[in-house]
């Protein structure tokens, strides 16, 4: 089955700075990947996702690449606010014609941005 | 209300005794997932839901059930609970219909601890 590894744990950045979160997957049929953030006390939101029919998207200051070659996508955050400071969870699942596959999740990483 | 809610927010339960979680939504999603949330683990698919009247084991089910009598409701049961199924539990709900990726709304969490 899948399986999905989340790089880094924690993160530390200074306001305005960039981050990076990585993610790798390993079964190469998945075909879409989403971001969730979750802030403390809160169940997870979705912030981004990228389906495997594009190497690239973006939404103002995040944005989530995929190489599906490599089998690995990252969330990129630029500009970071402390509003940003959560934890950052990336996923996989296949999904083909109407049926969907579960959410693999990567362990989650902790975001931390210092003003 | 609006989205998904869950009941109770938190519960303190004592080793053995019976135990469900409530979780509701008003989105009219077919597909409804049931997680845990450990510290350093991530999120684990308990059962999931595809349909009203369908159920499906994920990664963690042993000692968790679930129903799915309509659209609305997904219940999760703890039949006897022990100290190991100490944890924050997420409902969340999606729209499977031919075309529609696998976003996944979350509710708040209810936070569990079995003594």
């Amino acid at each position: 089955g899948e399986n999905v590894e989340q790089h880094p744990s924690t993160l530390s950045v200074q306001e305005g700075d960039s981050a990076v979160i990585k993610c790798t997957y390993s079964d190469s049929a998945s075909n879409y990947f989403p971001w969730y953030k979750q802030e403390l006390g809160k169940g997870p939101q979705l912030i981004i996702d990228i389906r495997s029919n594009v190497g690239e998207k973006k939404d103002q200051r995040i944005a989530v690449t995929l190489n599906k070659t490599a089998k690995h996508f990252s969330l990129h955050i630029t500009e970071t606010q402390p509003e940003d400071s959560a934890v950052y969870f990336c996923a996989a699942s296949l999904n083909y014609g109407g049926s969907q596959g579960n959410l693999i999740f990567g362990k989650g990483t902790k975001l931390s941005v210092k003003p | 209300i609006a989205g998904i809610t869950q009941a109770p927010t938190s519960q303190i339960l004592a080793a053995g005794r019976r135990m469900t979680l409530r979780c509701t939504q008003d989105m009219r999603h077919n597909a409804m997932y049931w997680y845990r949330q450990d510290l350093g683990l991530g999120l684990r698919l308990i059962h999931y839901s595809n349909t009203a009247g369908t159920t499906g084991k994920g990664e963690v089910p042993d000692g968790y059930s679930v129903s799915r009598a309509n659209t609305d409701d997904f219940p999760l049961t703890l039949a006897s609970a022990v100290p190991s199924q100490t944890s924050v539990y997420f409902c969340a709900s999606s729209d499977s219909r031919r075309g529609s990726y696998n976003e996944q709304f979350f509710g708040p969490g209810t936070r569990l601890t079995v003594l």
